[in-house]
């Protein structure tokens, strides 16, 4: 398995403010995942992960607003950018071990705008 | 394009029942892996099983057992003798061979024990 460390665990938020998520692993990963599971929802992948180069990202989802570093092969960041009400929701990272790999999640990170 | 259905939102059982947890999958590849993952009322979701598309053997492991078929895309969770502890939503994901590591990930059935 693999421990994945998330902060902030919880955030309220202003409209319009923007917030970054970091996630850290205990081991090195090649790809990593950011989820949203939005209230009594199922997981959505935001983007996929990649050190050295640009993530890449699911329908619906741009860079613009949802920014993603990845400066080595155990840590990341996601930043919520200019945040709405909508935007509320679960932040989950995760990574796969092996190939195909189960995904291993990280406790999220429950965002609430006001 | 890949596709899981949980058609059972929310199941509520007594404790000691069995309860089956269904699953329907759609791929294209044929090579591909399906999963199902626990998330209970703290929120993190935990790995419970993978099965690979070539192996359609079933699996019990204690009181959760798991039973793929090819020829109905389906991999059905039960669990015997349910409990408490085993309220949780329960989420059933595939991965295919060919898209670059991305699980889809189905709506989740709510699984409710009562005492």
């Amino acid at each position: 398995s693999a421990v994945i460390s998330q902060k902030p665990s919880r955030d309220i938020c202003q409209r319009g403010t923007s917030l970054t998520i970091q996630c850290q692993v205990d081991s090195q990963v090649t790809m990593m995942f950011w989820y949203r599971q939005q209230p009594g929802q199922s997981l959505t992948l935001i983007a996929t992960a990649n050190q050295g180069s640009e993530a890449t990202y699911e329908s619906g989802f741009v860079i613009d607003k949802f920014p993603i570093s990845r400066p080595n092969l155990t840590f990341s960041t996601l930043t919520v950018s200019n945040m709405s009400p909508e935007d509320s929701s679960i932040y989950l990272c995760s990574v796969g071990r092996g190939d195909p790999g189960e995904l291993f999640f990280g406790e999220g990170s429950r965002l609430t705008v006001l | 394009a890949q596709k899981v259905t949980q058609a059972q939102t929310e199941i509520s059982v007594v404790e000691k029942e069995d309860v089956t947890l269904d699953c329907v999958y759609e791929t294209r590849d044929t090579t591909y892996y399906l999963f199902w993952y626990k998330q209970p009322p703290s929120g993190e979701l935990v790995f419970l099983i993978r099965r690979n598309s070539f192996d359609e053997q079933n699996e019990i492991s204690g009181r959760y057992s798991w039973n793929f078929q090819k020829s109905t895309s389906s991999f059905n969770f039960t669990i015997t003798a349910s409990q408490v502890v085993d309220s949780a939503v329960y989420f059933c994901a595939l991965k295919g061979g060919t898209n670059a590591g991305k699980s889809t990930f189905g709506d989740g059935t709510t699984l409710t024990v009562k005492p």
